[in-house]
């Protein structure tokens, strides 16, 4: 099966500053990737994703981009913002399944955003 | 649009006791999940079921069974429960392959 691999685990930045978090994942059929922010006590929620014809997505100050050949994908936040601390999960769809779509979660980066 | 609601918020259980935690999306989703999360470890599937009529085991499905009762909803069910089944649970559903989870607010179950 799928295996996802994020780094880092914790992640401590200053305000305005860019912040970065890596993810590797196994499965060359993969074609699905989306980041998820979960507050504390909050349930995951979507932030961006992407799909493998496409090597970069932007929206506003986050970007994700896709390296399918090393498999690897990355979140950008640039101008980081307090409400910007929670837990960031990557995620990577396991690929040729019929029907569903079944994800495979990294273990999580805890971005803190300092004043 | 309520998204995704799963009964109970907390439960606590005593160890060989059973419970069914219950999730139904108003989306008009096909495909649905059960996921656990534990510290340091992200979220796991435990179940999945790709359209009605369908389920199929995910990475953790043991001491745990699934209904898909209609399209609406699906219900996850321990039969006897153990400490290591201690968790926050996540209900998701998805339109079709390759499209977002949208997580329902999860239950926390504790089992002592």
């Amino acid at each position: 099966g799928e295996n996802v691999e994020q780094h880092p685990s914790t992640l401590s930045v200053q305000e305005g500053d860019s912040a970065v978090i890596k993810c590797t994942y196994s499965d060359s059929a993969s074609n699905y990737f989306p980041w998820y922010k979960q507050e504390l006590g909050k349930r995951p929620q979507l932030i961006i994703d992407i799909r493998s014809n496409v090597g970069e997505k932007k929206d506003q100050r986050i970007a994700v981009t896709l390296n399918k050949t090393a498999k690897h994908f990355s979140l950008h936040i640039t101008e980081t913002q307090p409400e910007d601390s929670a837990v960031y999960f990557c995620a990577a769809s396991e690929g040729g399944t019929g029907g569903g779509n079944k994800l495979t979660f990294g273990t999580g980066t805890q971005l803190k955003v300092e004043l | 649009n309520a998204g995704v609601t799963q009964t109970p918020k907390f439960q606590v259980l005593k160890t060989g006791q059973s419970m069914t935690l219950q999730c139904a999306q108003d989306m008009n989703h096909n495909s649905m999940y059960w996921y656990r999360q534990d510290p340091g470890m992200g979220l796991r599937l435990i179940y999945y079921s790709a359209s009605e009529g369908t389920t199929d085991k995910g990475e953790v499905p043991n001491g745990y069974n699934v209904s898909r009762l209609n399209k609406r909803e699906f219900s996850l069910r321990l039969e006897s429960a153990a400490p290591s089944q201690t968790s926050v649970y996540f209900c998701a559903s998805s339109d079709d392959y390759n499209s977002p989870l949208h997580f329902g607010n999860g239950t926390r179950l504790t089992v002592t």
